[in-house]
């Protein structure tokens, strides 16, 4: 129950399009949703993330959508750029942000943009 | 946003001996710090939960009186990887909540790569 399942595992996309990578869960207790990219050999950048009260969020080519009764929630990238070339992880965590809790990651999803 | 960091971001070290990596909320205090632990082409692995002033909790699975985790100050924590093997080879990261204009959100330092001969 305190898994988060990430898919799809890998991810090519051409240039321009949209890239839109999916997490579910299942303990609802859940509710802080961040989404973070990993370059090789670097620590994960927070990318943008979002709470259950919201359905979307936007924040410059990167969107969050999330459906709290399906229990998922999913990344887009408008107009992917080769430099998007990463590993997305998903992630969630229980009673807010902050203090003590413990963000569950998903497994990952390396994205190819292809020029 | 916060800014954390690591040092060293690389160490090569034999088999048998210790390593102590430090992990640093730059412009901000951390009460609490994650370590996590990432092999090749696979997700985060969250090791410990560490403290100020207290003992750091460990995930399930993970030797207490192998990675052995202080957390002395409100802007640094240490990890040292007692009697390191090979299998202990690993990208070590760490983390922190930090306060921002409208909620939290967590940082992570830049990861130190450990490789045991």
């Amino acid at each position: 129950q305190q898994q988060v399942k990430q898919s799809p595992q890998s991810l090519i996309v051409q240039k321009g399009g949209i890239s839109i990578i999916n997490c579910a869960y299942e303990n609802t207790a859940f509710d802080y949703f961040p989404w973070y990219q990993q370059f090789p050999g670097k620590g994960p950048a927070l990318l943008i993330a979002i709470r259950p009260d919201v359905s979307e969020k936007k924040e410059g080519r990167f969107t969050i959508s999330f459906n709290k009764s399906a229990k998922q929630f999913s990344l887009h990238i408008m107009d992917s750029q080769p430099g998007d070339s990463a590993t997305y992880f998903c992630a969630a965590s229980a009673g807010g942000a902050g203090g003590y809790n413990k963000l569950i990651f998903g497994a990952g999803t390396r994205l190819a943009v292809h020029p | 946003g916060a800014v954390v960091s690591q040092h060293p971001s690389r160490v090569i070290c034999k088999s048998g001996t210790s390593v102590k990596i430090e992990c640093r909320s730059l412009d901000f205090q951390a009460t609490t710090m994650f370590w996590y632990r990432q092999f090749p082409k696979q997700s985060l692995m969250l090791m410990a939960t560490s403290n100020e002033g207290s003992k750091a909790t460990y995930e399930q699975g993970v030797e207490k009186d192998k990675f052995l985790i202080n957390h002395a100050s409100l802007t640094l924590s240490t990890l040292t990887v007692t009697s390191a093997h090979p299998e202990d080879s690993s990208f070590y990261i760490c983390s922190a909540w930090a306060r921002t204009s409208d909620d939290y959100e967590q940082y992570f330092g830049p990861g130190t790569r450990l490789t045991v001969t």
